[in-house]
């Protein structure tokens, strides 16, 4: 088993509706990451935990919000979705003792119509 | 702020040598660390260089520079399983704070 997961892998759905991505791990990582990527403009760090009780925004947290319900899950959630957050979004764990390795989801590719 | 620059393409012919270089602008800066995307895929950690010189894993090695402010990923004995985006990526104050991608380089190996 991967681990790392993302669920829904795929999704598209419509201008203003509300959409949530789960991410769950089981490398018991204390560090969790939701990117961003668009073609040619990299990984953009949406938001970041480092531990249950810490949530902190990132580059481009405007219009995303975020949920550490346990160590283990991470879940990111659009409001109201708008056509420019159509892309691929990846969730990502490091350990506190190896912050330079992160491990990557398989991603969810997302459409919003 | 900071900044990381990393050319956007880069073609190289199979067997040969090829080298992905990344020049960065940031405060506190700890270390360099590289990434490797297959398109569909998600990002793999390929290396990390915390002090100055060359790491090596195989066919690939990694260099860094602190004074010049420069790192590179080198690949050798290129195969067309390469061919993928590679990704340096800094990290910043002790590794208190998240890692910083470059944009990427997607590298094309042909026959």
């Amino acid at each position: 088993d991967a681990d790392v997961t993302q669920t829904p892998r795929n999704r598209i759905t419509k201008t203003g509706k509300r959409i949530m991505l789960e991410c769950s791990q089981t490398k018991g990582h204390d560090r969790m990451y939701w990117y961003r990527q668009d073609p040619g403009l990299g990984l953009q760090l949406i938001y970041y935990s480092f531990d249950v009780k810490d949530i902190n925004k990132g580059e481009i947290s405007d219009g995303y919000s975020v949920s550490r319900q346990a160590q283990a899950k991470f879940s990111l959630s659009l409001e109201s979705a708008i056509p420019n957050q159509t892309a691929l979004y990846f969730c990502a764990t490091s350990d506190l003792r190896d912050t330079d390795t992160q491990y990557f989801g398989p991603g969810t590719r997302l459409t919003v119509l | 702020g900071q900044s990381l620059e990393q050319p956007s393409e880069v073609t190289a012919v199979e067997g040969a040598i090829v080298q992905i270089n990344c020049t960065y602008q940031t405060s506190g800066f700890y270390g360099l660390s590289w990434y490797q995307q297959h398109d569909g895929g998600a990002p793999t950690f390929l290396s990390y260089n915390g002090l100055d010189g060359l790491e090596e894993t195989g066919r690939f090695s990694s260099f860094l520079s602190r004074s010049d402010s420069y790192g590179y990923l080198l690949l050798q004995e290129l195969q067309m399983k390469d061919s993928a985006s590679y990704f340096c990526a800094v990290s910043r104050n002790s590794g208190n704070t998240p890692l910083v991608f470059g944009k990427g380089t997607r590298l094309s190996v042909i026959a």
